[in-house]
């Protein structure tokens, strides 16, 4: 299985910051990535997927990068509602695997 | 809307058996992968399942041989039946849609608890 590795695993930020989240694929996962925000109680939603491309209704201020084995989610601008926990995975292969989270707090 | 509703959790006994159901609508859900994703109390997200929209199904390790995972096309449903339940299998588990293997709708899931 490939093993995803996210870091870090918990940054304190303030509204307005600048907040970049990576991820490391053990493997090569051909830019087969998605990222996902999770707040307490509620299901994951996805913000992008396949390394770069938005999915609809997510705001502009959050982008992805990356190639290869290592990829990055950046939120140019926090807002207070994107204090959440964030999530890597990768999809070029069985099983599909995740990252341990990244919480973005205050 | 995309709206996914699972059923079916309880708490069961270690060893038992638990069937989840998982009902789709607004969407054409016999042209979708589906999945299931499961979260552990405090813990992080773990993939579970996907069947795909030839049939054609996926298992995570840890659930190969106890967990089978099905779709009822007819129905727009998604079934996920869990034999041999263990401690660790306790979680919420989520159902969730397919986008060429990223998971773009979800339900808000069912909370399977395994304890004596």
């Amino acid at each position: 299985a490939i093993a995803m590795t996210q870091s870090p695993s918990s940054v304190s930020a303030s509204t307005g910051d600048r907040v970049t989240i990576t991820c490391r694929a053990s493997h090569d996962i051909s830019s087969l990535l998605a990222w996902y925000q999770q707040k307490p109680g509620k299901a994951p939603e996805l913000l992008i997927f396949q390394t770069s491309f938005l999915q609809s209704g997510v705001p502009s201020r959050f982008s992805g990068s990356g190639s290869g084995t290592d990829y990055a989610l950046t939120i140019s601008y926090l807002q207070s509602e994107d204090f959440a926990t964030y999530y890597c995975q990768q999809y070029v292969s069985y099983p599909r695997t995740f990252g341990q989270g990244t919480k973005v707090e205050v | 809307e995309v709206q996914l509703l699972e059923s079916g959790g309880a708490l069961v006994q270690p060893g038992g058996s638990l069937k989840l159901s998982c009902e789709a609508s607004g969407f054409t859900f016999s042209s979708h992968g589906m999945s299931w994703v499961r979260q552990a109390p405090g813990e992080g997200l773990e993939w579970v399942s996907t069947i795909l929209n030839n049939a054609a199904t996926y298992y995570t390790d840890s659930v190969k041989g106890r967990f089978t995972i099905s779709r009822d096309n007819s129905r727009n449903v998604l079934s996920l039946q869990m034999n041999s339940l263990r401690a660790e299998d306790t979680a919420v588990y989520f159902c969730a849609r397919d986008k060429y293997g990223s998971e773009d709708s979800w339900g808000q899931g069912t909370l399977v608890t395994v304890s004596s």
